[in-house]
């Protein structure tokens, strides 16, 4: 069975400063993989996906991450972070049609 | 705004009640799942349907079931809540087998039962 291992669950930062959000997945076939945020109040939603390709995959609002297959992991990152980009993140992972979500990092971003 | 549409947003209920959690979407998609969420918790998948009159269980024992009789409804029902069930609950559809478009979701129901 796979799994997806989201290794930071509360982060916290100021504006402008980097982020790096880890997630590393286990399953040794092909797979799709998946950001998703929830700013507070509000349902789930992609933010980027990487199918193949360009392992480094841009997604919205300044949000890129890069798939590295060697090390199973698919970081998501962002140069300078906003006030409103406060909201949980999902790393999600999908074979065989069954997709497999990590249990979230908590970003909290001070203005 | 999501065009996966769940109701209701909140429901507080006793003991015991049987209840049903509705899901729709208005995008034709063939593929939905349910699908629980507790605060820093993974979402963990407990039921998804490939299309009408496919259901299967999750990876996630349930105590729920789930029917799919027309394309755009998948309904999720608890024949008798118990404390255990308290949790948010979140429909999401998706175009194609391998989510080439990603995952829809709803704004979830979060149920709590007293």
């Amino acid at each position: 069975a796979q799994s997806v291992s989201q290794h930071n669950h509360h982060v916290i930062l100021s504006e402008a400063a980097s982020l790096e959000l880890g997630c590393n997945y286990s399953y040794g076939g092909t797979v799709n993989l998946f950001w998703y945020v929830q700013y507070p109040g509000q349902h789930l939603q992609l933010l980027l996906k990487y199918f193949s390709g360009d392992p480094l995959v841009k997604g919205i609002k300044g949000f890129e991450a890069e798939f590295i297959k060697s090390k199973f992991s698919f970081n998501l990152r962002k140069p300078s972070v906003q006030w409103s980009d406060t909201a949980e993140y999902f790393c999600a992972v999908t074979s065989s049609y069954i997709p497999t979500f990590g249990r979230g990092t908590s970003l909290i971003v001070h203005p | 705004e999501a065009d996966i549409y769940q109701t209701p947003r909140y429901l507080v209920i006793g003991t015991g009640k049987k209840i049903t959690l509705e899901c729709s979407q208005t995008m034709g998609h063939d593929k939905m799942y349910w699908y629980q969420q507790d605060p820093g918790m993974e979402l963990h998948l407990i039921h998804y349907s490939y299309g009408v009159n496919s259901t299967e269980k999750g990876d996630l024992s349930s105590e729920s079931t789930v029917s799919r009789i027309r394309t755009e409804h998948f309904p999720l029902t608890l024949e008798s809540a118990r404390p255990s069930h308290t949790s948010q609950y979140l429909c999401a559809s998706s175009e194609s087998g391998d989510a080439s478009y990603g995952y829809t979701f709803g704004s979830g129901t979060r149920l709590t039962v007293v």
